[in-house]
């Protein structure tokens, strides 16, 4: 089965400097790759995501992530970041099989806390 | 209006009652599940339907069970609530076949207190 673990629990980043959220999957296959993230009070929105071609994804709100398949790794970037991008950040993993998959399978999540 | 719209948004019930939470959405997927949102947990799948006539159980399926109405309607029940489901619920679409991507369209959750 496949698993996803995110190593920060929390991360603490100052206004305007740049953030890497790490992101370590567990499949025997080239997975899809999610990451969503969660405002306070909010429900989940996708950043961004990869399923094939370019293993650089370019997302929403000025977000990437490289999937690089020898470090079963997706990890999140953002060059500079902004106070409203204090949130929860989910890395997901789905698998395809037969037209469809079981859902996502979701990492613990990454606290991202913004420091003025 | 939301794609996606789980109601009610907020609940709060005593032990050994039965709750419904209900899922409707206008985005015409196949697919629905409900994932059950604990803090340091992240997001664990409780059910899920491919259609209305196949349900599927997740990975903490005990203590609940789902409804698929339609196409569209996607039921949560807790026959008997217990504290600790006291939790975020989400409910979530996905496309099938060749459109599929894996994405997951999530509605805005559904908290539930179990005093």
């Amino acid at each position: 089965a496949q698993s996803v673990t995110q190593p920060d629990i929390h991360i603490t980043v100052s206004e305007g400097a740049s953030l890497e959220l790490r992101c370590n999957y567990s499949y025997g296959a080239t997975p899809y790759l999610f990451w969503y993230v969660q405002s306070p009070g909010q429900g989940l929105q996708l950043l961004l995501k990869y399923f094939s071609g370019d293993t650089l994804v370019q997302g929403i709100k000025g977000f990437e992530a490289e999937f690089k398949r020898s470090q079963s790794s997706f990890n999140l970037r953002k060059p500079s970041v902004h106070w409203s991008d204090a949130a929860e950040y989910f890395c997901a993993v789905g698998t395809y099989s037969g037209g469809g998959a079981d859902g996502l399978t979701f990492g613990k999540g990454t606290h991202l806390i913004i420091q003025p | 209006d939301a794609d996606v719209t789980q109601t009610p948004r907020n609940r709060i019930t005593k032990t050994g009652k039965r709750i419904m939470l209900e899922c409707s959405q206008t985005k015409g997927h196949d697919r629905m599940y409900w994932y059950r949102q604990d803090p340091g947990l992240g997001l664990r799948l409780i059910y899920y339907s491919f259609d209305v006539k196949d349900i599927n159980k997740g990975e903490i399926s005990d203590g609940y069970s789902v409804s698929r109405q339609a196409q569209a309607k996607f039921s949560l029940s807790l026959e008997s609530a217990i504290p600790n489901q006291t939790a975020l619920y989400f409910c979530a679409t996905s496309t099938s076949g060749g459109s599929y991507t894996g994405e997951l369209f999530f509605g805005e959750g559904s908290r539930l207190t179990v005093l």
